[in-house]
C-alpha cells in the first residue's frame, strides 16, 4: 500500500521567510502526489499536484514542490512566509480504485504557524 | 451547487442513536468519497461510489457504518448505533472521474458521540 510520512507536526516560521514543508512517499509505482491546505472552518483545497510531468509542480499561492524520485520526497516550499499561510498541510499519494476512482491516503498532516 | 456541501455541520448524539450524515456533490461529478478525520490526524478513506454504485468500501470500520447514492448524486453515510470512538470529522469528497486524483472536499460534518 502507498504512504506518506510527513516530518513535523508542527513547524514555525517568520513573516518573510521561507516555507519548507517535507514529506516522503512510499510508492511501488509511479506515483501522484498532492498537496492540500486545510484553513480553519474549512474544507481541503488543492495546493497543487504531481502527476508525472514536470517534477518541479507550482500551485497555488506562491506555494511549490518538487518531485524528488531518488530521495522517495515532495516537499512543499514557499520563498516567502505571509501571516495567511498560517493553517493545516497534508501531503497525499494516490492509488487508483476498482472503477476507476483514486483514493488518497493522506499523511497526518504539518500546521504552519507564521510569526511576525 | 458550486461545492461540494455537507449537513449538518455540527452534529451531537448521545450513544447508541443513529446518525445520517448527507452530501450533495458537485453538480456532474462522477466519483462520491467519504472520509473519516480524527483530531490531529489526516483524512482516511471510508467509501466510495461510481455514479450510484458504491465501487469500494474497504475503509469503514465495521457493520454500523453504511453508504448510498441511490441517484448517483447526493449521498448519505450512515452510522447506527454510535460510540464515543466514532466522534470525529467526517468528510465528503467529489471528483469528475477518470483523472490525476484531485478530489473536491466539503467542508465537512464534525460529530461528537456523548
Amino acid at each position: 500500500a502507498q504512504s506518506v510520512t510527513q516530518l513535523g507536526s508542527h513547524v514555525s516560521v517568520s513573516e518573510g521567510a521561507l516555507v519548507l514543508l517535507r514529506c516522503n512517499y512510499s510508492s511501488s509505482v509511479p506515483p501522484y502526489l498532492f498537496w492540500y491546505v486545510q484553513y480553519p472552518n474549512q474544507g481541503l483545497q488543492l495546493l497543487l499536484k504531481y502527476t508525472s510531468a514536470a517534477t518541479l509542480v507550482k500551485g497555488i499561492n506562491g506555494f511549490e514542490a518538487e518531485f524528488k524520485k531518488s530521495e522517495t520526497s515532495f516537499h512543499l516550499t514557499k520563498p516567502s512566509a505571509h501571516m495567511s499561510d498560517a493553517a493545516e498541510y497534508f501531503c497525499a499519494v494516490s492509488d487508483r480504485l476498482p472503477g476507476g476512482g483514486n483514493k488518497l491516503t493522506f499523511g497526518t498532516g504539518t500546521q504552519l504557524k507564521v510569526e511576525l | 451547487g458550486a461545492g461540494v456541501s455537507q449537513s449538518p455541520r455540527y452534529k451531537v448524539t448521545k450513544r447508541g442513536q443513529d446518525v445520517a450524515l448527507r452530501c450533495d456533490p458537485i453538480s456532474g461529478h462522477v466519483s462520491l468519497y467519504w472520509y473519516r478525520q480524527a483530531l490531529g490526524q489526516g483524512p482516511e478513506f471510508l467509501t466510495y461510489f461510481n455514479y450510484e454504485a458504491q465501487q469500494d468500501k474497504s475503509g469503514l470500520p465495521n457493520d454500523r457504518f453504511s453508504a448510498e447514492r441511490p441517484e448517483g448524486s447526493i449521498s448519505t453515510l450512515t452510522i447506527q448505533r454510535t460510540e464515543q470512538r466514532d466522534s470525529a470529522m467526517y468528510r465528503c469528497a467529489s471528483s469528475p472521474g477518470r483523472g490525476t486524483g484531485e478530489l473536491f472536499f466539503g467542508e465537512g460534518s464534525r460529530l461528537t458521540v456523548l
